[in-house]
């Protein structure tokens, strides 16, 4: 089965402090990776995917197919970071579906 | 971007009523869109997958005659909340996905009351 373990429900940094958040899959096939972001009372809105491996906002994710990670990092949070954060697989054994993980809440202090 | 609306933002309605939520895609054609129910602080759960042109299919323990997803165009889906109860009262959000390409665009979501 298509699942997602995003396992913080929570993670609250310092502004300045590095944040990683971690997401494993276990997915049939090559799926392809998405990180989601959620701020407040605003739509959920793409802040990368690793095929482009592109950094967004200062966050980078590298796909690890061995450990089937794709875990999110950036090195300096700021406040406007805090958010909710969804890691989400798609592909063919999914239908195309997006497989939402329960999400990551990172909450940056001043 | 892709943009992706939905009509209404919100809606308070009395008990045993229907209710109709659009989604539309903006500037693209959407093959198919998704339906997500969203409870305060948690993630998203899929409902039903969207496909212009044929029935929807629906995720299990969603009841399709509860939930009536139409997509009648590339660019418009809806869902209808038959003989809505309060208990579901939710936040919907709907999604659509491109011709090619596997990235979903959201909508803004539909804040349903149900009295």
């Amino acid at each position: 089965a298509q699942r997602v373990t995003q396992p913080e429900k929570l993670l609250s940094v310092f502004k300045g402090a590095p944040v990683e958040l971690k997401c494993n899959y276990s997915y049939s096939g090559s799926p392809e990776l998405f990180w989601y972001v959620q701020y407040s009372r605003q739509r959920l809105q793409l802040l990368l995917r690793h095929i482009s491996r592109e950094s967004i906002k200062g966050f980078t994710a590298d796909l690890n197919k061995g450990e089937t990670s794709f875990h999110l990092k950036k090195p300096f949070a700021q406040e406007e970071d805090s958010a909710m954060y969804y890691c989400a697989p798609t592909g063919r054994a999914s239908s195309y579906k997006l497989i939402f993980g329960s999400g990551t809440r990172l909450l940056v202090r001043p | 971007g892709a943009v992706v609306s939905q009509h209404p933002s919100r809606v308070i309605c009395k008990s045993g009523t229907s209710v109709k939520i659009e989604c539309r895609s903006l500037d693209f054609q959407a093959t198919t869109m998704f339906w997500y129910r969203q409870f305060p602080k948690k993630s998203l759960m899929l409902m039903a997958t969207s496909n212009e042109g044929s029935k929807a299919t629906y995720e299990q323990g969603v009841e399709k005659d509860k939930f009536l997803i139409n997509h009648a165009s590339l660019t418009l889906s809806t869902l209808t909340v038959t003989s809505a109860h309060p208990e579901d009262s939710s936040f919907y959000i709907c999604s659509a996905r491109e011709l090619a390409g596997n990235e979903q665009f959201f909508g803004p979501g539909t804040r349903l009351t149900v009295l």
